[in-house]
């Protein structure tokens, strides 16, 4: 059985920096790419980040750009997303999203429960 | 970016009843080559993650019960749950992933 478990969420102030973990297991970690989605209060999901099997392909939505890290360590199983300059509008739940199929990206069959990020002075 | 666009934004429905929401992408999400349409829907209900219904704009994930069909191609996709149960009240959403930043709509809310 997959499963994705997000660590590393809390509460931080403006300007501050928040690392969240993913750790997976129940599948061969390093053949899938894997994304961060995250859902602000009251409002829909928004791709974040993700990142290819091996690292070599990362990509990142504009409102985090320059701002956010996505990295993965396939010897742990684990993908990271170091998060810096954070501000109020990036207060949501983070959840980590492992592709449905090995190499074809953007569909998210297996999902962590996710990670609360509170941006809060 | 690719915008997508639900619509409706919620809608109410009755028991045993047929739900139909509408998603628009801002330019075509066909990709002609491998004749596909790079459109997928989720359902998400609340403490929940999101579970992926359908991809491909017409393939039932496993599991997923076969109320549940998509149809449409280029940049208008429908996804339509037959026989309404319970169970189905939530949001859904549709998302593409042709190009990056992979985007979703805003979401429909369907009460059941």
């Amino acid at each position: 059985e997959v499963q994705l478990l997000e660590s590393g969420g809390g509460v931080v102030r403006p300007g501050g920096s928040l690392t969240l973990s993913c750790e997976a297991s129940g599948f061969t970690f390093g053949d899938y790419g894997l994304s961060w989605v995250r859902q602000a209060p009251g409002q829909g999901l928004e791709w974040v980040a993700g990142i290819n099997w091996n690292g070599a392909s990362i990509n990142y939505a504009d409102s985090v750009k320059g701002r956010f890290t996505v990295s993965r360590d396939n010897a742990k199983n684990s993908v990271y997303l170091q998060m810096n300059g954070l501000t109020a509008e990036d207060t949501a739940l983070y959840y980590c999203a492992r592709d449905r199929h090995v190499g074809q990206g953007g569909i998210f069959g297996s999902w962590g429960q996710g990670a609360q990020v509170t941006v809060s002075s | 970016d690719i915008v997508m666009t639900q619509s409706p934004d919620s809608l109410a429905v009755s028991l045993g009843e047929r739900a139909t929401i509408n998603c628009k992408s801002s330019q075509t999400v066909f990709f002609s080559t491998l004749k596909k349409d790079y459109l997928a829907w989720y359902q998400h209900k609340s403490g929940q993650p999101p579970r992926l219904l359908l991809y491909w704009a017409s393939t039932r994930e496993s599991g997923v019960p076969d109320r549940f069909s998509g149809s449409g191609s280029g940049t208008d996709f429908t996804l339509t749950i037959t026989n309404l149960q319970a169970e189905d009240a939530a949001i859904y959403y549709c998302q593409q992933y042709d190009t990056k930043p992979y985007t979703f709509g805003q979401g429909t809310k369907l009460e059941i």
